[in-house]
């Protein structure tokens, strides 16, 4: 059965600060990998998508890579703003994904940033 | 549509009344999920389609929930006889892919926050 979790729960830094957000998951046969931002009482906005084959993907000061082999993702985000303020999520759409379908998610690492 | 549209976006309710939560796919999109988020808690898997077609409805709380998908588009979450405890920001994803394809990821719609007083 597919699990993903997520380190650190919470994390607060300083304005400016570059950051990574860990994100793990224990089976490798996964189709792709996606990082969700959740602001409070709002939905879900994807980020980063990647594919099972590809190693890292970027969007502007956001950086997602993949190492299916080892079943981690870190995403990296460079010089943050208190407006990166926000839950983040992991998520992997797995191959077997058991009585969830086939997308699992991480229970999310709270970032706040401080100005 | 140009996105998921999940409607309510509030629902207000009385203990004990019957409430039907929609969601608008966007258009193709044959995967859709169904998920809860209490306040302050992680999401809660519900049940999710393929096509019209739900492979297993064991992720419901209880038997006040059910779902249905119609014309492999729009889909419909009712909760009878709502408890407090079912308040909750329910929220609707849907993908391009059948669960085999999986190349696709997930878009997510804006959610209906529920309310049982």
């Amino acid at each position: 059965k597919q699990e993903v979790t997520q380190i650190p729960a919470a994390l607060s830094v300083p304005e400016g600060e570059n950051l990574v957000l860990n994100c793990s998951f224990t089976d490798s046969a996964i189709y792709n990998l996606q990082w969700f931002r959740q602001d409070p009482g709002k939905g879900l906005t994807s980020l980063l998508l990647i594919q099972s084959s590809q190693r890292e993907q970027t969007s502007g000061r956001l950086n997602a890579s993949l190492d299916k082999s080892s079943g981690r993702s870190t995403l990296y985000i460079a010089a943050s703003q208190p407006g990166d303020s926000a839950t983040y999520l992991c998520a992997v759409r797995s191959r077997d994904g058991g009585s969830q379908g086939n997308l699992i998610f991480g229970k999310g690492t709270k970032l706040s940033v401080k100005p | 549509g140009a996105g998921v549209s999940q409607s309510p976006s509030n629902k207000v309710t009385e203990k004990g009344k019957d409430v039907e939560l929609r969601c608008d796919p966007i258009s193709g999109h044959t995967a859709l999920y169904w998920y809860r988020q209490s306040l302050g808690q992680g999401l809660e898997f519900l049940i999710y389609f393929q096509g019209n077609s739900a492979p297993d409805k064991s992720g419901l709380p209880s038997d006040r929930f059910s779902a249905e998908r119609t014309g492999g588009s729009v889909s419909t979450l009712t909760i009878q006889r709502t408890q407090q405890e079912d308040s909750a920001v329910y929220l609707c994803a849907s993908s391009p892919d059948s669960g085999t394809g999986g190349l696709s990821g997930y878009t997510f719609g804006s959610g209906t926050r529920l309310t049982v007083v």
